[in-house]
C-alpha cells in the first residue's frame, strides 16, 4: 500500500518563509511531485524531484530525501497570491506504468 | 495551444440518473487520467489511459463508473445510477507519455458534480 501525510493547514505571513513537509510510504517510488491548487481551480505543477536534494527554482523550492521517505516545499518572500493547497504526489511504478498518488493537500493561508 | 478541456463544467442530476463527462487532452498527450476530489480532500485517482487501452482501471469505486477514450485523444468517464456519495469534482489529466514519473501531467479545470 501506500501513505502520504503531509499538514492540513499552515498559516504564514506575507513576506516570510514557509516549509510544508510530505512524509510517504510507498513500495516502487519513482519520484515527488508538487502542485499548488487555488481554491475552485485545476492543480498546476510546482517542482519534480527524483534525486535525493534540493531543486529551487524562485521563490520555490523543493527537497527530497528517499531514504527517509520526506520531502518538503519552501516558499520564500510568500505573497497575498500564494493562499492555496499545496499537493505532494508520489510517483508509484506499478507494472509499465506510473501511478500519481495524491495526499490530501495543505491548505496555506498567508496573512498581511 | 490549447490546454485540457472538460465539459460540462458544472452537472447537477438527480440520483438515478446516468451522466457522462468528457475531457478533451493536449494535443499529443498520449497519456490521460482522470482523478475525483471531494470536498476538502485529495485528489483520488480513478483510471488511466495509455493511448485507447486503460492498463490501469484500480481507482474505479465500482461498476457503475466506466470509463473509455477514442483516437487516443477525447475520452469520457461515465456514471450509471448516480449516488449523492458520487458528487465532487472529477479532475482529467494528459500527460506526453505513459510514464507519469517523468512526465507532469497538465490539469483540465474539471467538472462539478452535484448529485441531489
Amino acid at each position: 500500500g501506500q501513505n502520504i501525510d503531509q499538514p492540513t493547514e499552515m498559516t504564514a505571513t506575507e513576506g516570510a518563509i514557509v516549509q510544508i513537509n510530505c512524509t510517504y510510504q510507498t513500495s516502487g517510488f519513482n519520484g515527488l511531485f508538487w502542485y499548488q491548487q487555488h481554491a475552485g481551480e485545476a492543480p498546476t505543477f510546482l517542482s519534480y524531484n527524483v534525486l535525493d536534494g534540493l531543486e529551487e527554482k524562485g521563490r520555490f523550492s523543493s527537497f527530497l530525501s528517499r531514504s527517509k521517505g520526506y520531502s518538503y516545499l519552501l516558499l520564500k518572500e510568500l505573497q497575498m497570491k500564494d493562499p492555496a493547497s499545496y499537493l505532494c504526489a508520489v510517483t508509484r511504478q506499478q507494472g509499465d506504468t506510473d501511478k500519481l498518488i495524491f495526499g490530501t493537500g495543505t491548505r496555506l493561508q498567508v496573512f498581511p | 495551444g490549447a490546454g485540457v478541456s472538460q465539459s460540462p463544467s458544472n452537472k447537477v442530476t438527480e440520483k438515478g440518473k446516468d451522466v457522462e463527462l468528457r475531457c478533451d487532452p493536449i494535443s499529443g498527450h498520449t497519456a490521460l487520467y482522470w482523478y475525483r476530489q471531494s470536498l476538502g480532500q485529495g485528489l483520488e485517482f480513478l483510471i488511466y489511459f495509455q493511448g485507447n487501452s486503460a492498463p490501469d482501471k484500480s481507482g474505479l469505486p465500482s461498476d457503475r463508473f466506466s470509463a473509455e477514450r477514442t483516437g487516443g485523444s477525447v475520452s469520457t468517464l461515465t456514471i450509471q445510477r448516480t449516488q449523492q456519495e458520487d458528487s465532487a469534482v472529477y479532475l482529467c489529466a494528459s500527460s506526453l507519455g505513459a510514464s507519469g514519473g517523468t512526465y507532469e501531467q497538465y490539469f483540465g479545470p474539471g467538472t462539478r458534480l452535484t448529485v441531489t
